[in-house]
């Protein structure tokens, strides 16, 4: 049983336009959330993260949203460029230890 | 810097065969982590290590042993590899405190294929 979720492989936004990427979680005891930013052929890059304690962290176009309440985080990329085409990773640390994925999302951003 | 270096980036094994594969960082990270990426599966936690001499199982530990002998390197080995073991590893690090984003540092991946 996946303990995070990334419902939508794949995902196409126009450039210029928001992405809006999901994440669901089950785990309670995850202290931080994070995405990361794949390319073929490279290692997954650190996008950004917010802790279990905060609702909202901005890093320039980026933005995650946490909902504890519904166990929900969602990355908002505004505006979309096409250098953004890339896999998404959703990802949870479970207290100091561990990090949990999800299987992805591959965004599409079209020119 | 270099941080997080894994060799090799490719290798082609017959079922039986074994191998290893060797994770190096420069960052002197405590925490260490081979993950293995699967078509929709995203990245599974293979074994993990929390300091130099110390190791653990992950979520997907079976057919797989590591080594953490000095605190820069992580190995992987396969003592028998079967074909559900071809995949794309990764190796990363962090440090122990995580800083404030508590993030991973990841190599460019290994692409294993067991015929």
């Amino acid at each position: 049983d996946q303990q995070v979720k990334q419902n939508s492989p794949s995902l196409s936004v126009q450039e210029g336009r928001i992405s809006i990427l999901n994440c669901d979680y089950t785990n309670s005891m995850f202290d931080y959330f994070l995405w990361y930013k794949k390319y073929p052929a490279e290692g997954p890059t650190f996008l950004i993260s917010i802790s279990s304690i905060k609702d909202k962290n901005e890093d320039g176009r980026f933005t995650v949203f946490l909902n504890k309440s519904a166990k929900h985080l969602s990355l908002h990329i505004v505006p979309s460029q096409p250098g953004d085409s890339a896999v998404y990773f959703c990802a949870a640390r479970v207290y100091g230890q561990n990090f949990v994925f999800g299987p992805g999302t591959r965004l599409s951003v079209l020119p | 810097n270099a941080g997080v270096t894994q060799t090799p980036k490719f290798r082609v094994l017959k079922t039986g065969q074994s191998m290893t594969l060797l994770c190096a960082q420069d960052m002197n990270h405590e925490y260490m982590y081979w993950y293995r990426q699967d078509p929709g599966m995203g990245l599974r936690l293979i074994h993990y290590s929390v300091g130099e001499g110390t190791t653990a199982k992950g979520e997907v530990p079976d057919g797989y042993n590591v080594s953490r002998l000095k605190k820069q390197n992580f190995l992987l080995g396969l003592e028998s590899a079967a074909p559900s073991q071809t995949s794309v590893y990764f190796c990363a690090s962090r440090p122990t405190s995580g800083g404030n984003t508590g993030e991973l540092f990841f190599g460019e991946g290994s692409r294993l294929t067991v015929l």
